[in-house]
C-alpha cells in the first residue's frame, strides 16, 4: 500500500524567507510524486511533479521541489516566500504500475506573514 | 479552455436526504477521479472512471454511495441515504490518460455538510 506523510500541520515563514514544506512517502517501486496548492474556495492547482531524472524539479510560482529516494522524501522550497504563496498544500504519489489513484498526504497549512 | 467544474459549490441537507453532486471533466479526458477530504483530513480517493467504465472503486466507503458516467461525460456521484460522516469536500479529477505521470486536473469541489 502506498502512503505519503506531511509531518507539519502547519509552517509559517516571513515573507522573503526561505520556505520549506515537508513530505515523504511510502510506495512500492518507483514513485510519481507530485505537489498541489490550494487557495481558499479554490480547487487543487498542480505545482510540479517528479517522474524521473534530475532529482531537482521546477515548477510553477517559483516552487521546487527534491525526490531524495534514500530518504523517500520529496520537500517542497521556494528560495523566496511571498504573502501570496499562503495556502495548503498538498503531497501526492502515484505508483509507476497503477495508472489511477493518488495518494495525498493530510496537507500543510503555509502562512507567510509580511 | 474550461477545467473541472463541479457542482453545486455546496450542499447542506439533513441525515437521511438523497444528494447528488454533479462533476464536468475537462473535454476529451477520458480519465474521471472522484475524492473526498473529511474533516481536515488527507483526500482519499473515492473512484476512477475510463469513459463510462469503472476503473478502480476501491475506495468507496459503502453501498449508499453511487457513482455514474453516462456516455463518458460528466459524472454525478449520489449519496442515499447521507450519514453525518459523509460531510466533508467532494474533489473530481480529471487526466487525459491514466498514465501515472500525468498530473490531474481538480475541480473546485463540493463542500456536503450533513445535519
Amino acid at each position: 500500500a502506498q502512503s505519503v506523510a506531511q509531518p507539519e500541520d502547519q509552517v509559517n515563514v516571513a515573507e522573503g524567507n526561505p520556505l520549506t514544506v515537508k513530505c515523504t512517502y511510502s510506495v512500492s517501486g518507483n514513485p510519481y510524486l507530485f505537489w498541489y496548492v490550494q487557495y481558499p474556495n479554490r480547487g487543487l492547482q498542480f505545482l510540479l511533479k517528479y517522474i524521473t531524472g534530475d532529482n531537482l524539479v521546477k515548477g510553477s510560482y517559483g516552487f521546487e521541489a527534491e525526490f531524495n529516494k534514500s530518504q523517500t522524501s520529496f520537500h517542497l522550497k521556494k528560495p523566496s516566500a511571498l504573502v501570496s504563496d499562503s495556502a495548503l498544500y498538498f503531497c501526492a504519489v502515484r505508483p509507476y504500475t497503477n495508472a489511477g489513484k493518488s495518494t495525498f498526504g493530510d496537507g500543510t497549512t503555509l502562512t507567510v506573514k509580511p | 479552455e474550461a477545467g473541472v467544474t463541479q457542482f453545486p459549490s455546496h450542499s447542506v441537507i439533513e441525515k437521511g436526504q438523497t444528494v447528488t453532486l454533479r462533476c464536468d471533466p475537462i473535454s476529451g479526458h477520458d480519465n474521471l477521479y472522484w475524492y473526498r477530504r473529511v474533516m481536515g483530513k488527507e483526500i482519499k480517493f473515492l473512484l476512477h472512471f475510463v469513459k463510462e467504465s469503472k476503473q478502480d472503486e476501491s475506495g468507496m466507503p459503502n453501498n449508499r454511495f453511487l457513482a455514474e458516467r453516462t456516455g463518458g461525460t460528466y459524472s454525478t456521484l449520489k449519496v442515499q441515504p447521507a450519514e453525518l460522516e459523509d460531510s466533508g469536500v467532494y474533489f473530481c479529477a480529471s487526466s487525459q490518460e491514466g498514465r501515472g505521470h500525468n498530473e490531474q486536473f481538480f475541480g473546485p469541489g463540493t463542500r456536503l455538510t450533513v445535519l
